[in-house]
């Protein structure tokens, strides 16, 4: 079902750090996935995607694990900086839209200096 | 880098009034989108719009929603008698295809 409130699950970590962050999907069917990171008062900026004939894709500092077995995502951040607190967030996208981004419920990420 | 752009960043409406967000995509994109977000929910898909008409709409896009493309580079959200569960930050994006949608800062609406 829906999530619904004000309680994001939160991850603490202390700088130089990785961080693991995870986010579950609901839909076999889903192709596409794409990690966002949003900052208060900010719109959702783009990280890091993948497609479902992969299972791993690396970034800058960044990388996402896809296992569709159970239909799991998770996005690594290396040597994490406080620049890196915001809220993540999962999405994805179905086969048979046209494009239409399904958001999960969002992460916070604390950096502690 | 390019960005999407909205304006206002910030527009409060009596209830019952019309809104008009509004947004500039990035230039070379196609494929335009509307979201919002409740404060401390998840970003909901609303809208999205290709060739010049709506491909696809949430049950949330009810008869009060239209969206426009007046000319090359606007990109508008209308909710035509605003209601007060429509406060929420929205959000426009766009795509160069179906991949990687980029977001604008968003509107913050306000009803009141």
């Amino acid at each position: 079902g829906e999530s619904v409130g004000l309680h994001l699950p939160t991850l603490s970590v202390q700088e130089g750090d990785n961080s693991i962050i995870n986010c579950a999907y609901s839909n076999s069917a889903s192709d596409y996935f794409i990690w966002y990171k949003q900052e208060s008062g900010k719109g959702p900026q783009f990280i890091i995607d993948i497609r479902s004939n992969m299972d791993k894709r690396q970034g800058q500092r960044v990388t996402v694990l896809l296992n569709k077995t159970v239909k799991h995502l998770s996005l690594q951040i290396a040597a994490t900086q406080p620049g890196d607190s915001a809220v993540y967030f999962c999405a994805e996208d179905r086969v048979d839209s046209s494009y239409k981004l399904i958001f999960g419920s969002g992460t916070r990420l604390l950096v502690r200096p | 880098e390019p960005e999407v752009t909205q304006t206002p960043s910030h527009q409060v409406t009596q209830m019952g009034q019309e809104v008009i967000l509004r947004c500039v995509p990035i230039s070379n994109h196609l494929y335009f989108y509307w979201y919002r977000q409740i404060l401390g929910q998840k970003v909901e898909f609303l809208v999205s719009f290709y060739n010049n008409e709506i491909s696809e709409k949430s049950e949330i896009f009810d008869d009060q929603f239209s969206v426009e493309r007046p000319d090359g580079s606007n990109f508008t959200l209308k909710i035509r008698s605003t209601k007060l569960e429509d406060s929420a930050m929205y959000f426009c994006a766009s795509s160069v295809d179906v991949n990687r949608a980029f977001f604008g800062q968003g509107t913050r609406l306000t009803v009141v």
